[in-house]
């Protein structure tokens, strides 16, 4: 059975760092890509990051340069670092498998997010 | 980065059809996913490849799409349909692993 468990949220001053992570079990964690998605209270999903097999990482402009996407695939982990946080960072963010396709010209894109975790509370408040 | 375009809320009668539909120039090339939300729980997959049912889903859940247009039709529906959807693909002026979701419709089963 694929799980994805997230942990390290809390409470963080502004302007503090705070590092998420998620185990992933039930699946072969290095052949696939994984997603950070947020969500603020009462608002819609956020896609935040991606990193792929090979390690390549995309983040959205909201957090480019603040947050850091990694992974340790013998230890089956996601990592979200997370530094120069603020109020708006405030959210639920959950861990996500990707899945993909090949389009016509053989190349992979993404399809879906088929597995979530239970996400975290990050909670950004003087 | 694209965008996609949800109604912010759609209702339905218990027992009928609904369609929640999704427009985006991104999804001209790209597929789309669908993800079903209730409150305080994570979002669960319900349509992926703008067609395809995951294993577990009901039936009554089927995608569809044209031109720049995907929708997420629920035939019959039932109270525990009642729940926020999104849809998601593909940003296609970024990254091939950046992805952008639609602003959610909130479905109400009166």
């Amino acid at each position: 059975e694929v799980q994805l468990a997230e942990s390290g949220g809390g409470l963080v001053q502004p302007g503090r760092s705070l590092r998420l992570s998620c185990s992933a079990s039930g699946f072969t964690f290095g052949s696939y890509d994984m997603h950070w998605v947020r969500q603020s209270p009462g608002k819609g999903l956020e896609w935040v990051s991606s990193i792929g097999t090979a390690g390549d990482s995309y983040y959205s402009d909201s957090v480019k340069g603040r947050f850091t996407i990694s992974r340790e695939n013998a230890k089956k982990s996601l990592f979200l670092q997370m530094s120069s946080l603020r109020a708006g960072d405030t959210g639920v963010y959950y861990c996500a498998r990707g899945r993909y396709y090949f389009d016509s010209d053989d190349y992979a894109q993404f399809e879906a997010l088929d597995y979530w975790g239970q996400g975290v509370l990050v909670t950004v408040s003087p | 980065s694209s965008e996609l375009t949800q109604d912010p809320a759609v209702s339905v009668a218990l027992g009928q059809t609904v369609r929640i539909t999704c427009q985006g120039d991104s999804l001209r090339i790209y597929h789309v996913s669908w993800y079903q939300q209730k409150p305080r729980q994570a979002p669960v997959l319900v349509i992926s490849g703008k067609t395809n049912r995951p294993s577990g889903i009901s039936d009554r859940f089927s995608g569809s799409y044209s031109g720049n247009t995907s929708s997420l039709t629920i035939t019959g529906a039932r109270a525990e349909d009642e729940a926020d959807y999104y849809c998601c693909s593909r940003d296609s002026s970024a990254g091939h692993l950046h992805v952008v979701f639609g602003g959610g419709t909130k479905l109400t089963v009166l």
